[in-house]
């Protein structure tokens, strides 16, 4: 079974709809991203938790709010989804817990396509 | 702040021919460097990574030498194969406090033909 899962896998929708993604992970961390990728961009970061009572707004946060339901699942809503948020979503997870100086690498769910029409 | 700047594709190569995929960075402070690898419908996974000046990182026969004299963090593999047609993504990760987030560059689509 995946570490990290994203539900739906595929979304489309219309605008001004209330959308909700999914991530759950079994990989025990404390630590839970958004990420969004649009081609030619990289990956953007939308949010960040860092456990559940603490939840950082990332570098394209408008639009998007998030919920920390426990501390294996985090979720990403869309208020009234627009057509420019259309674009891949992806979910990610690290441990807080791990050498000194080093950064603690990023497990990455496989991806939630959505589009609005 | 902090950015990564690697080179565009997309970048079409031969079966066993050579790979340099270009990666700089700039950075304040002691940042760890990564290469993030995406298959087609796939997540990101790591391919490998670097904590410290002068440290290589290696994986699958890629390789990567953390080059903090001209910032940089250049993915290459001696012999490429049809499975390594990818997008490749250098990040660039800081634990100072206050920052806990990777920095990606823009992704470098790889297709490897027969």
């Amino acid at each position: 079974d995946a570490d990290v899962t994203q539900t739906p896998r595929n979304r489309i929708t219309k605008t001004g709809k209330r959308i909700m993604l999914e991530c759950s992970q079994t990989k025990g961390h404390d630590r839970m991203y958004w990420y969004r990728q649009d081609p030619g961009l990289g990956l953007q970061l939308i949010y960040y938790s860092f456990d559940v009572k603490d939840i950082n707004k990332g570098e394209i946060s408008d639009g998007y709010s998030v919920s920390r339901q426990a501390q294996a699942k985090f979720s990403l809503s869309l208020e009234s989804a627009i057509p420019n948020q259309t674009a891949l979503y992806f979910c990610a997870t690290s441990d807080s817990q791990g050498l000194a100086y080093s950064y603690n690498e990023q497990f990455f769910g496989p991806g939630t396509r959505l589009t609005v029409l | 702040g902090n950015s990564v700047t690697q080179m565009e594709g997309p970048v079409t190569l031969s079966e066993e021919a050579f790979l340099t995929i270009n990666c700089t960075y700039t950075a304040t402070g002691y940042p760890s460097l990564f290469w993030y690898v995406q298959y087609p419908g796939e997540g990101l996974q790591l391919l490998l990574k670097a904590t410290k000046a002068d440290d290589k990182g290696s994986n699958k026969g890629f390789e990567a030498t953390y080059r903090k004299e001209t910032t940089s963090f250049h993915l290459e593999k001696g012999s490429v194969q049809v499975s390594d047609s990818a997008v490749y993504f250098c990040a660039l990760g800081y634990s100072g406090a206050g920052s806990y987030q990777l920095t990606f560059g823009k992704g470098t689509k790889l297709s490897v033909i027969p």
